[in-house]
């Protein structure tokens, strides 16, 4: 089972928008529709933030939000803050050999 | 509030064995899968290793199949994984994951992450 895709890096101003997509196959992502989202700072665990595709946890903001359409998922961030700037990972069910596959992740730079 | 405390990683020789033990605490371990997930240095998630609740039914990635043990004690609620045989390409944190069932796509997701602990191979 591959990795899902992700842009390396995505950037933005203060206040921006932005999108990370995460791109995976009729075999995942496009089969389960069941991806999750994840926020990891340096030397942190990784934080879940958005599950089944557009869920968001309690006390994650209402700025993160997913969607998902065919084989890729996406997470928006709206109004860029500069404690947004993390990785980010997608992650989506895959079956019961593998389980789950995570995203190649992506680096988001608030300029 | 679901905790996982990881615990038992180091510096090993290639060729060497570690075993990691995950503990939980806050919620009703009994009724989660479990993983393994690594991170190697500068790295990307790989997930290793999952167990189900309670048949413990186990699964591995090929690259630590026949390597790695999952195991779980769930009257302790405890997660272990055994490591033989370890390779420089071992070395990463690890982390364990509380696996959430979602009924309405019938599949498993990360819901919480332990601190992680770090396995250096070398």
């Amino acid at each position: 089972q591959s990795a899902l895709t992700q842009p390396a890096s995505v950037s933005g101003s203060p206040g921006q928008s932005i999108t990370i997509s995460c791109t995976g196959a009729s075999s995942d992502v496009g089969t389960y529709h069941l991806v999750s989202w994840y926020q990891q700072f340096p030397g942190k665990a990784p934080k879940l933030i958005i599950s089944e595709v557009n869920k968001r946890p309690s006390g994650v903001s209402d700025r993160f939000s997913g969607s998902i359409s065919g084989n890729t998922a996406s997470l928006t961030i709206s109004g860029l803050q500069a404690e947004d700037e993390a990785d980010y990972y997608c992650c989506s069910y895959v079956g019961y050999v593998t389980l789950y596959v995570f995203g190649t992740g992506t680096t988001v730079t608030v300029l | 509030q679901a905790q996982l405390v990881e615990s038992g990683g180091g510096l090993v020789e290639p060729g060497g064995s570690l075993r990691l033990s995950c503990a939980a605490s806050g919620f009703t371990f009994s009724h989660y899968y479990m993983s393994w997930i690594r991170q190697a240095p500068g790295k990307g998630l790989e997930w290793i290793s999952y167990i189900t609740n309670s048949n413990g039914y186990t699964n591995y990635a090929d690259s630590v199949k026949g390597r790695f043990t999952i195991s779980r004690d769930n009257a302790r609620n405890s997660l272990f994984l055994q490591m033989n045989n370890l390779r420089a390409e071992d070395t990463a944190v690890y982390y364990c994951a509380a696996d959430k069932y979602y009924s309405q796509s019938g599949g498993y997701l990360p819901e919480s992450w332990g601190q992680g602990t770090l396995v250096t191979v070398s």
